[in-house]
């Protein structure tokens, strides 16, 4: 596609439900990001991919947090047993190598 | 590990003024550096980067930016804001190729007329 896709765009759930955050990257990217943006504060790294493999996994705040990638596409980002401290906005990037980041417009999530 | 330090978290400056938005990070090898804005309910888009070559290094909407290795910082400035400035400021690092990009925790700018 033309930029990065990621879905669903909002996402209510309950406290302990387990969700999955779906990323498309630009077709070509080989490197591929997680982040968290809470309300009013900063991107926070989860995770990075180069290719299917994560070189960077030092961002998940718990084993509670968990993303794969497979043929250098498609990313998922799941968390299990969600807290209503995981209510934010992800967001996903991806690039070419070394290059510029394009960010997607973010899954919405909402812990109640 | 790469940090970044954006060392105002608010700026409010009047429209047709000059601005700086200071950033420091750290590392003692070479880095690739980004500025990048968010307005208001939009996502992330790059405003500037540098990647080598000339330590003055120019963006979109006049702003521009100076890559300074021996203070390791890389702060943003505009000589005139206008209102539609008015957004969220984060600068970010990376290390070597094949590393993350880390973010600071952003600024503010708020113009007014």
């Amino acid at each position: 596609g033309a930029g990065v896709s990621q879905s669903p765009s909002n996402k209510v759930t309950e406290k302990g439900k387990d969700v999955e955050l779906r990323c498309d990257p630009i077709s070509g990217h080989t490197a591929l990001y997680w982040y968290r943006q809470r309300l009013g504060q900063g991107l926070e790294f989860l995770i990075y991919f180069q290719g299917n493999s994560a070189p960077d996994k030092s961002g998940l705040p718990s084993d509670r947090f968990s993303a794969e990638r497979t043929g250098e596409s498609v990313s998922t980002l799941t968390i299990q047993r969600t807290q209503q401290e995981d209510s934010a906005v992800y967001l996903c990037a991806s690039s070419l190598y070394a290059g510029e980041l394009f960010f997607g417009e973010g899954s919405r999530l909402t812990v109640l | 590990a790469q940090s970044v330090t954006q060392l105002d978290s608010q700026v409010p400056v009047f429209e047709e003024a000059p601005v700086e938005l200071r950033c420091n990070y750290s590392s003692s090898v070479s880095v690739y550096l980004f500025w990048y804005v968010q307005y208001p309910n939009q996502g992330l888009q790059l405003l500037l980067k540098y990647l080598s070559g000339s330590t003055l290094v120019k963006g979109i909407n006049g702003f521009e930016a100076e890559f300074n290795k021996s203070q390791t910082s890389f702060h943003l400035r505009k000589p005139s804001v206008h209102i539609s400035d008015t957004a969220e400021y984060f600068c970010a690092v990376r290390g070597q190729a094949g590393t993350a990009l880390i973010f600071g925790k952003g600024t503010t700018l708020s113009v007014s007329s």
